[in-house]
Parts: C-alpha cells; structure tokens; sequence
C-alpha cells in the first residue's frame, strides 16, 4: 500500500517557470510533510517542509501548499532555474510517538531548461 | 562527524559474496533508516530504528537482508549471497526522537557482478 502518492514522474520546465509537483497522502495521522531535494549522486537533502495546522509556508522561491481536507499537498517552485533540477520528493511522518518513520513518495525528475 | 557517514562509498561484489555498509549517524539521533535507491528510482523503506525499541523491519526484501544498530549508534546492513538485482544505492538517514528531519548520508553504491 502507497501511502504517499507523487506525481508527475516527471516535469519539464523553462527557466523562469513555475514548477509544480503533487502528493497525496491516505493515513490522517500524518502530521509533518517534508519535501527533499536530490542531486545525481548525493542523498537527499531537506528543502521545505509544512505542518497540517498551516495552508502554506513560503521559503525564498519554494512554497508549499497544503489542503487537510484533501488530504494534498503541493511543491511550488517560482522562477524556475536550471541548479533546480533535481529529483524532487515528498514525505509524511506521524511526529512524536514511537514510530515516526517517514514515508516518501516515488519522486519527481524536474528539469528546467536554460 | 557533522553529518551521516555511510561507508563505502562504493562497493563492488561478485555474485554469492556477503557485503556489510555501515551507516554512522550524527551524535543524538535516536531514530536511523535505510533505504534503497535503483538507478532513476524512488526510495525504498529497508529497516527503521528507533531508540531501544523493536526496529520496524517491514521493508526488507528478503531474508537475505539483516541489520542491527549497535549501541544506539552504528548501524550496519548486511545482504548474505548477493544477487544482481542487489545492485543499488543503499542510503541512511538519521533524526532525532519525535520525528522532523531526516540527514541522510552519500550513500553506498553497490555493483553485484
């Protein structure tokens, strides 16, 4: 069962673009909704990430939209730029607890062209 | 170190051969991940630990893969009589009790020939 589901696979953009990347997620219980950043040949790194009791967070030129009732939530990238290319992916995690692991969705590949 | 220390950073194994990674996470991370990663692929959930509890193994593949955390602290994953679908990137990651960011290491990158 996929918990977390992100689309597109993949997404090309032009520089200057806005960049969007969807996730859904099923258990409720989730209640931190991270996005991380991949490079070839490095691990991911965390970029932006949202709680349930906030509809967005904005840092710099990455904004993430956040619906409770629709149980989504979205990557927003304005001004697209070709060092953003990368593989994007989002996650969700119950915080606090004793199982607080967290479970990412399939990525997505973003180009942006010059 | 200031960050998750995977080692090697790469390994090559012929067909049958046992491998050992080692993860070493940042000082005070009380929870630890593995994850898989094929060529182009998403991550896959390997194994969990959190703490002095029971590690959520649900995401092995086979029971080839073992993994243990020693000490609170290093981890090592163990894949017995590799097989070429082995081949992938294996990356840890560690945070802190309660959830939030995940570090994750450079990965360990391993070629089963």
């Amino acid at each position: 069962q996929q918990q977390v589901k992100q689309s597109p696979q993949s997404l090309i953009v032009q520089k200057g673009g806005i960049s969007i990347i969807n996730c859904a997620y099923e258990n409720t219980a989730f209640d931190y909704f991270p996005w991380y950043q991949q490079f070839p040949g490095k691990g991911p790194a965390l970029l932006i990430a949202i709680r349930p009791d906030v509809s967005e967070k904005k840092e710099g030129r990455f904004t993430i939209s956040f619906n409770k009732s629709a149980k989504q939530f979205s990557l927003h990238i304005m001004d697209s730029q070709p060092g953003d290319s990368a593989t994007y992916f989002c996650a969700a995690s119950i915080r606090g607890g004793s199982n607080y692991k967290l479970t990412f969705g399939k990525g997505t590949l973003l180009t942006v062209n010059p | 170190g200031a960050g998750v220390s995977q080692s090697p950073s790469n390994k090559v194994t012929e067909k049958g051969k046992d491998v050992e990674l080692r993860c070493d996470p940042i000082s005070g991370h009380t929870a630890l991940y593995w994850y898989r990663q094929s060529l182009g692929q998403g991550l896959e959930f390997l194994i969990y630990f959190q703490g002095n509890s029971a590690p959520d193994k649900s995401g092995l593949p086979s029971d080839r893969f073992s993994a243990e955390r020693t000490g609170g602290s290093v981890s090592t994953l163990t894949i017995q009589r590799t097989q070429q679908e082995d081949s992938a990137v294996y990356l840890c990651a560690s945070s802190f009790p309660g959830g939030g960011e995940a570090f994750f290491g450079q990965g360990t990158r391993l070629t089963v020939v």
